[in-house]
């Protein structure tokens, strides 16, 4: 069974810092990918990343890096320079990498981080 | 417009009786998911569809919950004689099929009375 800890529940900073928001993973898949969903309060799940669970590589978008590591099976999301426009509820997501193009990538979500910037 | 769209945005409805929740996929994108988040469940998977298929019904937490999809495009998920522990947003997604990131509709927020 897959499963996705997302132990931080809320998180409160200021503008300006830098924030890092854990996932955790756990699955029996040796293939598999990952991501990361923003809810803003308007409520509607944004993508904003998917990773590949044999491409390690760490990636920088403009605020946003992610830090995948294999041996801990986490996958961590840094925003730097938070702004009050990154307030937003953070999912962390994984699937089971699809044999075929179009086969069931189902997502079993972590419980999501809320994230608060303050001015 | 482009993206996933989910109708009503809102229902209300009293115990027992039957609802419909519509969603339109993005265009060209052979498969559609529903989910369901709840403050006690977080975000739970549903159902899945390729084309006009479910081969994934897993998700359905009883026989009061059905859903299909005609021409590979719009779905209907359908609660009959709902219970109060229904109430929760219902969240559509589609993907392109070759990519496996899912677009979210807006949600259907379910209010059962």
């Amino acid at each position: 069974a897959q499963k996705v800890t997302q132990a931080q529940t809320e998180i409160s900073v200021v503008e300006k810092e830098d924030v890092t928001l854990d996932c955790v993973y756990e699955t029996r898949d040796t293939t598999y990918y990952l991501f990361w969903y923003k809810q803003p309060p308007s409520g509607e799940l944004v993508f904003l990343i998917r990773r590949n669970s044999f491409d390690e590589q760490n990636e920088i978008s403009g605020r946003y890096s992610w830090n995948f590591q294999k041996s801990t099976s986490s996958f961590n999301f840094t925003i730097t320079a938070s702004q009050v426009v990154d307030s937003a509820v953070y999912f962390c997501a994984l699937s089971e990498l699809p044999p075929y193009t179009g086969a069931n990538s189902k997502l079993t979500f972590g419980k999501g981080i809320t994230l608060s910037v303050r001015p | 417009g482009a993206g996933v769209s989910q109708s009503p945005s809102n229902k209300v409805t009293e115990k027992g009786k039957d609802v419909e929740l519509r969603c339109d996929p993005i265009s060209g994108h052979t498969a559609l998911y529903w989910y369901r988040q709840s403050l006690g469940q977080g975000l739970e998977f549903l159902i899945y569809f390729q084309g006009n298929s479910a081969p994934d019904k897993s998700g359905l937490p009883s026989d009061r919950f059905s859903a299909e999809r005609t021409g590979g495009s719009v779905s209907t998920l359908t609660i009959q004689r709902t219970q109060q522990e229904d109430s929760a947003v219902y969240l559509c997604a589609s993907s392109l099929g070759q990519y496996p990131e899912q677009f979210f509709g807006p949600g259907t927020r379910l209010t059962v009375l």
